[in-house]
């Protein structure tokens, strides 16, 4: 079974702190993606990486896939209320027959203003 | 474009009654995928549908079935609800490839008592 291990579980913090989440595999992933979901709703793709060491910007989130494609983090820049959510890392196994994702159980971001 | 959409919102039923989620996608995607959300455990992939005609099983199948009526439509069903049941159910799409980019529906609350 492959498993996804986010961390921290849940976070608050201040308005302007910065914070990083972990997702971690010992399975190696053909993409790794970030979804965030607030309350009520499906979760929304945030961004895919594809290639070992790649990173990407999305304004103040960075986000880096592992060398290996076995892990990646997020990294926000000066939080805001905004950002509160639950943000979620998924891990693409994908060739033949097979083609799903396989989500890490999540972190549950609090920004208090 | 509606994306995905899914019916009913929220469903109460009562132990050993049946029920069919429905789900539909307009964005022309391959391959679509049932999901249930658990406090604590993420979104763990119930089942999928690859390409039109064809289902497989994810992590969790048992007490489900599935059926891809056509391109647009995947529905599940539960023959006989149990209490360990109750969930958020959500629906995803997918275009083929590697990049597995993953579009959500709203969510279906079930409360099975």
């Amino acid at each position: 079974t492959q498993l996804l291990e986010q961390s921290p579980q849940f976070l608050s913090i201040q308005e302007g702190e910065n914070l990083t989440v972990y997702c971690n595999s010992s399975s190696v992933f053909s993409s790794l993606q970030w979804y965030r979901q607030e309350p009520g709703e499906g979760p929304v793709l945030l961004v895919t990486v594809v290639t070992g060491g790649e990173v990407k910007k999305l304004k103040r989130l960075t986000f880096q896939f592992g060398d290996a494609r076995k892990d990646s983090s997020l990294h926000i820049t000066a939080a805001q209320p905004g950002d509160t959510g639950l943000y979620l890392c998924a891990g693409g196994l994908y060739g033949g027959a097979t083609n799903k994702l396989i989500f890490g159980t999540g972190t549950l971001l609090a920004v208090q203003p | 474009n509606a994306g995905v959409t899914q019916t009913p919102k929220f469903q109460v039923l009562k132990t050993g009654q049946s029920m069919t989620l429905q789900c539909a996608q307009d964005m022309n995607h391959n391959s679509m995928y049932w999901y249930r959300q658990d406090p604590g455990m993420g979104l763990r992939l119930i089942y999928y549908s690859a390409s039109e005609g064809t289902t497989d099983k994810g992590e969790v199948p048992n007490g489900y079935n599935v059926s891809r009526l056509n391109k647009r439509e995947f529905s599940l069903r539960l023959e006989s609800a149990a209490p360990s049941q109750t969930s958020v159910y959500f629906c995803a799409s997918s275009f083929p490839g590697a990049r597995l980019e993953q579009y959500f529906g709203p969510g279906t609350r079930l409360t099975v008592t």
